[in-house]
């Protein structure tokens, strides 16, 4: 199975901050690589998918990059609304193994 | 307005068995792969399995934790999803999703809509 770390696992940020989680692949799955945002008690929300292509209504704010091992999602000026956990999950292969979460709370 | 809408949570012994359902609206059923994951309290994201449409024969994947235990099916003239689970574990305890399978141009598959999950309890 291919394995996802997360780094960091916390994070503790003030609106208005820029923010990188990092997300890696214990080998390389091209751009086969998804983020989703999971706010407590709700589902997870897609934000991006193929690494990088915004998912339909997430704000600009957003955005994504990388391939191969390394990906990054980052959030270019933090909102109230964003402070969540972040999830990436690959789809190179089966299982679609989940990276364990980054929680991004409020400074 | 897509819609999913699990049930069939709740308490169950450890060794038991629950069907977990999930009716989908809004979209055409028949024609979109669907999977389940699962999350245990206070912890993260785990996937569970898929079942692709008719048209890719009704496979399944699923994870190794659940594999042989857990079993993924479809009712596509009623738009329903199940999970069936037999021989549950105090670590199968967890919110249970079903959610849409998009696929993009690129071969791409991924969660585009969720449910709101429902709980299942393994205790004695």
């Amino acid at each position: 199975d291919i394995q996802l770390t997360q780094s960091p696992s916390f994070l503790s940020a003030s609106v208005g901050d820029r923010v990188t989680i990092t997300c890696r692949a214990s080998q390389g799955i091209r751009s086969y690589l998804v983020w989703y945002q999971q706010k407590p008690g709700k589902a997870p929300k897609l934000l991006i998918y193929a690494a990088s292509t915004l998912q339909s209504g997430v704000p600009s704010r957003f955005s994504g990059s990388g391939s191969g091992t390394e990906f990054t999602l980052t959030i270019s000026s933090l909102q109230p609304e964003d402070f969540a956990t972040y999830y990436c999950q690959q789809l190179n292969s089966y299982p679609r193994t989940f990276g364990p979460g980054t929680k991004v709370d409020i400074k | 307005e897509v819609q999913l809408v699990e049930s069939g949570g709740g308490l169950v012994q450890p060794g038991g068995s629950l069907r977990l359902s999930c009716a989908a609206s809004g979209f055409s059923f028949s024609d979109h792969y669907m999977g389940w994951v699962r999350q245990a309290p206070g912890k993260g994201l785990e996937w569970v399995g898929r079942i692709r449409n008719k048209a890719d024969s009704y496979s399944t994947d699923y994870a190794m934790s659940v594999r042989g235990r857990f079993t993924i099916s479809r009712d596509d003239s009623k738009s329903s999803l199940f999970l069936q689970t037999n021989s549950l574990k105090t670590e199968d305890t967890a919110v249970y999703y079903c959610a849409r399978i998009y696929r993009n141009n690129w071969g791409e598959d991924y969660f585009d809509y969720w449910g709101q999950g429902t709980l299942v309890t393994v205790s004695s």
